[in-house]
């Protein structure tokens, strides 16, 4: 079947602009997860769910940042007055469980450009 | 989850073994070796995983030392579209996230 989407695949926002970035998980798959990734690093985790519920958002770096999953489906990660530090791609991931033996499926990522 | 080293870069002429090595010393007993790769503009990429023996698929092998504080990620004949960065994790049975390092920047060279 089809794998992770993310959309829109590219968005630039000026400086104090809210923005919505979408991900698609394969279906079925019950943790999701969101990665921001800096220019030259590796992803850095930022918060997960199962199904409908957060259970860590201990990533996300403020309150600016606020992610959503209320049909345990599709998630949103939102930013509120975006910064220049928030210029990145944002990666999503998806696992069948939480399940420490089973592979996270990653997106190809929404790169933000904060202007 | 316990850290991970790996060395920087490597190079690996195209038809050869690539051999990637990591160190993960402080690995617990229910802890996963994960190695994913990141080809340029797309998202990580799943490889392999093992917890103590070796494991071998249509992609690579993991050789996995018997301690466990080490292993390396083998791609038997390496091609240009294996140039990548390429992240060695280790996570625990219960655990949600998986936490990357910089990853080994494998460049294939005709």
């Amino acid at each position: 079947g089809a794998g992770v989407s993310q959309s829109p695949r590219y968005k630039v926002a000026k400086r104090g602009q809210d923005v919505a970035l979408r991900c698609d998980p394969i279906s079925g798959h019950v943790s999701l997860f969101w990665y921001q990734q800096a220019l030259g690093q590796g992803p850095e985790f930022l918060t997960y769910f199962q199904n409908e519920a957060q259970l860590d958002k201990s990533g996300l770096p403020s309150d600016r940042f606020f992610a959503e999953r209320p049909e345990g489906s599709v998630s949103t990660l939102k930013i509120q007055r975006t910064q220049q530090e928030d210029s990145a791609v944002y990666l999503c991931a998806s696992s069948l469980n939480d399940a420490g033996d089973l592979p996270l499926h990653f997106g190809n990522g929404t790169r933000l450009t904060v202007t | 989850d316990a850290k991970t080293t790996q060395p920087p870069s490597m190079d690996c002429a195209e038809g050869r073994a690539a051999n990637l090595p990591c160190n993960h010393s402080t690995i617990s007993g229910n802890e996963y070796v994960y190695w994913y790769r990141q080809i340029h503009s797309q998202g990580p990429q799943y490889i392999i995983h093992g917890l103590k023996n070796n494991e071998t698929n249509e992609m690579a092998s993991l050789i996995i030392t018997e301690d466990r504080k080490s292993s390396t990620l083998i791609l038997p004949h390496a091609t240009l579209r294996d140039t990548a960065v390429y992240y060695c994790i280790v996570r625990a049975f219960n655990t949600d996230k998986l936490i990357f390092g910089t990853g080994t920047r494998l460049q294939v060279f005709p």
